[in-house]
């Protein structure tokens, strides 16, 4: 069964240092997603992505971060300057296509800890 | 814009007995509904969803969820509960009238005792 795959699973940074997270959607799905979820608890959103745009943001999604799709595989997720509050585990998800109907697959995360 | 409770943090029920997960939504247009099931240190994954048609619909592991407009609502159910679903449940919605975003509850903790 085809799957989103995320690197690294587990990363320890210092404050102010950049971090990138790297997915690899399913192949066939169009739209690409970064959620985050801080110590086991609420799933949010952050970003969506789109014929490599940004389609839709939260209000956590601020200048510090930034999402690229660098090849035809690759989908990333750039923290300029880490935080501390920034710790958290963070999901890739794609879904197919743009019908509100579709299904979102999730990565398995990856685990940002900021010290 | 939309919204989704899940008003249980925590639901216990002995193994063999039914369970049910309850999630309440809120949207503008038509909501397309999602159940997601986490394990300890894992991804969410997808259980089942309503789109529309059938207000009963089925899914993975022996789960289903019943669409209840009137009382916007979307509950998880299973007839016989067992130890290993003990885990994480998250109620999504997505609204028809805009936006790829997808909303999540805060999240069950399920608890089944041998």
């Amino acid at each position: 069964e085809p799957e989103v795959t995320q690197t690294p699973s587990h990363q320890v940074t210092q404050m102010g240092q950049e971090v990138i997270l790297r997915c690899v959607p399913i192949s066939n799905h169009l739209y690409f997603y970064w959620y985050r979820q801080i110590l086991g608890q609420k799933v949010e959103f952050l970003v969506s992505f789109y014929n490599n745009e940004i389609s839709e943001k939260s209000e956590i999604f601020d200048d510090q971060f930034s999402v690229e799709r660098p090849d035809g595989s690759n989908f990333t997720l750039k923290i300029r300057s880490t935080k501390l509050e920034d710790s958290a585990m963070y999901f890739c998800a794609s879904s197919e296509g743009q019908l509100s109907g579709n299904t979102i697959y999730f990565g398995e995360g990856s685990w940002l800890t900021v010290v | 814009a939309q919204s989704v409770a899940q008003p249980e943090d925590q639901v216990n029920v002995a193994e063999g007995n039914p369970l049910t997960v309850k999630c309440t939504y809120s949207v503008s247009g038509n909501p397309y509904l999602f159940w997601y099931v986490q394990y300890p240190n894992r991804g969410l994954q997808f259980l089942l969803k309503y789109i529309t048609g059938d207000n009963l619909v089925k899914g993975s592991y022996g789960f289903e969820a019943e669409f209840n407009k009137s009382q916007t609502s979307f509950h998880l159910k299973k007839p016989s509960a067992l130890v290993s679903d003990s885990a994480l449940y998250f109620c999504a919605v997505r609204d028809s009238a805009g936006g790829f975003k997808t909303i999540f509850g805060a999240g069950t903790r399920l608890f089944v005792k041998a």
